[in-house]
């Protein structure tokens, strides 16, 4: 069985620039979440998604968006990236249905700084 | 909405000494509890949840619904136990996790 591999592991962008990042969920899981860690906060919760669509979203703008593909990986796309976006990415697997909700699994994140 | 509130950023206990970490939550209805770790160089992982009832890791939690808190406690704290704890709570038929902003647990030997 494999955990959750996020890539890049870290990464440097410019502002107003894009950026991709990548997620491969646990064997087994149908359910991602994205979270967004700011240096010295708890993980924020961006979006989620289950069988290929967003299930439920935070408080944030909509240049962030994102992909769940069918074989459960997900991408987090951030368009006109500014320098608050700097953080700590963190993607989260786990099994939803119906109103359960197993154990969400976590990644070892990607750090994005914006300059 | 909900929120939660790790009203310590840091715990420095010797080894032995009790620890208890403080957890308050707002939320109106009710909600699933969780502690989180990360310890140094890895990723975040569950501890525990309030609904299995389980002592892991020595670690234990009470979900109190009249203060709204879920403190998380170990009697005898070991040097192993430094990390970084976040508690999290997930509303009643939700799916996101609401993080509180974690308390760094050092021991000291």
């Amino acid at each position: 069985e494999t955990g959750v591999t996020q890539s890049p592991t870290h990464l440097i962008k410019t502002r107003g620039q894009q950026v991709t990042l990548r997620c491969s969920s646990q064997s087994g899981h149908n359910t991602v979440s994205w979270y967004q860690q700011a240096l010295g906060q708890g993980p924020q919760f961006i979006f989620q998604y289950y069988r290929e669509e967003e299930n439920g979203r935070g408080n944030f703008p909509p240049r962030f968006s994102g992909l769940q593909f069918p074989n459960y990986s997900s991408e987090l796309n951030v368009n006109a990236l500014e320098l608050d976006d700097s953080a700590l990415y963190l993607c989260a697997s786990s099994v939803s249905g119906g109103y359960s909700n197993t154990e969400a699994f976590f990644g070892q994140g990607t750090r994005l700084t914006v300059v | 909405a909900q929120r939660v509130t790790q009203p310590e950023k840091l715990l420095s206990v010797f080894k032995g000494a009790p620890v208890e970490l403080k957890c308050n939550y707002s939320y109106s209805g009710s909600p699933e509890l969780f502690w989180y770790v990360q310890y140094s160089r890895q990723r975040l992982q569950l501890l525990l949840r309030h609904i299995s009832r389980e002592s892991i890791k020595g670690f234990t939690a009470d979900l109190n619904k009249g203060e709204t808190s879920f403190h998380l406690k170990k009697p005898f704290a070991q040097e192993e136990d430094s990390a970084m704890y976040y508690c999290a709570l997930i509303p009643a038929a939700g799916n996101k996790l609401t993080f509180g902003g974690g308390t760094r647990v050092l021991v000291k030997p």
